[in-house]
């Protein structure tokens, strides 16, 4: 069975540094989408990605993300300067076309900021 | 803002107890409604959904939930649990045409064999 995949499983960083979060999606999907949980906290919306545009983004995601898909597989979530409270599990999911579908969630990489 | 509320944070069963978790959420508008779970070391996974129509709806591992519009409530049960179910259950909502997922809290379901 098709899995989302994520890379690295943890990424421990120094603060004000940048850090890339890869995620390989389930390939015949076209619905993309980055979501993060803070340690004890909900799991929470960052940002939808389709047609190799921002389709929707939350409050979170301000000028120090970014996304990108930049081969036929790959979507990656950048931080451009992280800080401390960037510290979180980061969850990328895909969705294949049609309005029923429902996303499809990779194992999450654990970002820690020191 | 819309919210999803999953009042039970930690629920412990012993097996074959049947389960209920409660999910409530504040949105007027049109819902879409979704159960994840995400087993010990692993990725959160789709038990079940619920789009339009019949408002029971039954998913994977013989869980099932329902939809009852009056009460902006989405349960899911279970009427016997393995030791097996020991997971993380997550309420999630999309509202109208955005397909953003909002989650609630989470329930930590420990089952006891």
């Amino acid at each position: 069975e098709p899995e989302v995949t994520q890379t690295p499983s943890h990424q421990v960083t120094q603060m004000g540094q940048e850090v890339i979060l890869r995620c390989v999606p389930i390939s015949n999907h076209l619905y993309f989408y980055w979501y993060r949980q803070i340690l004890g906290q909900k799991v929470e919306f960052l940002v939808s990605f389709y047609n190799n545009e921002i389709s929707e983004k939350s409050e979170i995601f301000d000028d120090q993300f970014s996304v990108e898909r930049p081969d036929g597989s790959n979507f990656t979530l950048k931080i451009r300067s992280t800080k401390l409270e960037d510290s979180a599990m980061y969850f990328c999911a895909s969705r294949k076309e049609g309005s029923y579908n429902e996303q499809f969630f990779g194992p999450g990489t654990r970002l820690t900021v020191l | 803002a819309q919210s999803v509320s999953q009042h039970n944070h930690h629920v412990i069963l012993s097996e074959a107890a049947s389960l209920e978790l409660g999910c409530n959420y504040s949105y007027g508008g049109t819902v879409n409604l979704f159960w994840y779970v995400q087993y010990p070391g692993q990725h959160l996974q789709l038990l079940l959904k619920y789009f339009s129509g019949d408002p029971l709806v039954k998913g994977i591992k013989g869980f099932e939930a329902e939809f009852i519009k009056s009460k902006f409530s989405f349960n899911l049960r279970k009427p016997s649990v393995q030791w097996s179910d020991t997971a993380e259950y997550f309420c999630a909502l999309t509202m109208d045409s955005s397909y953003k997922l909002i989650f609630g809290s989470g329930t930590r379901l420990l089952v006891r064999p």
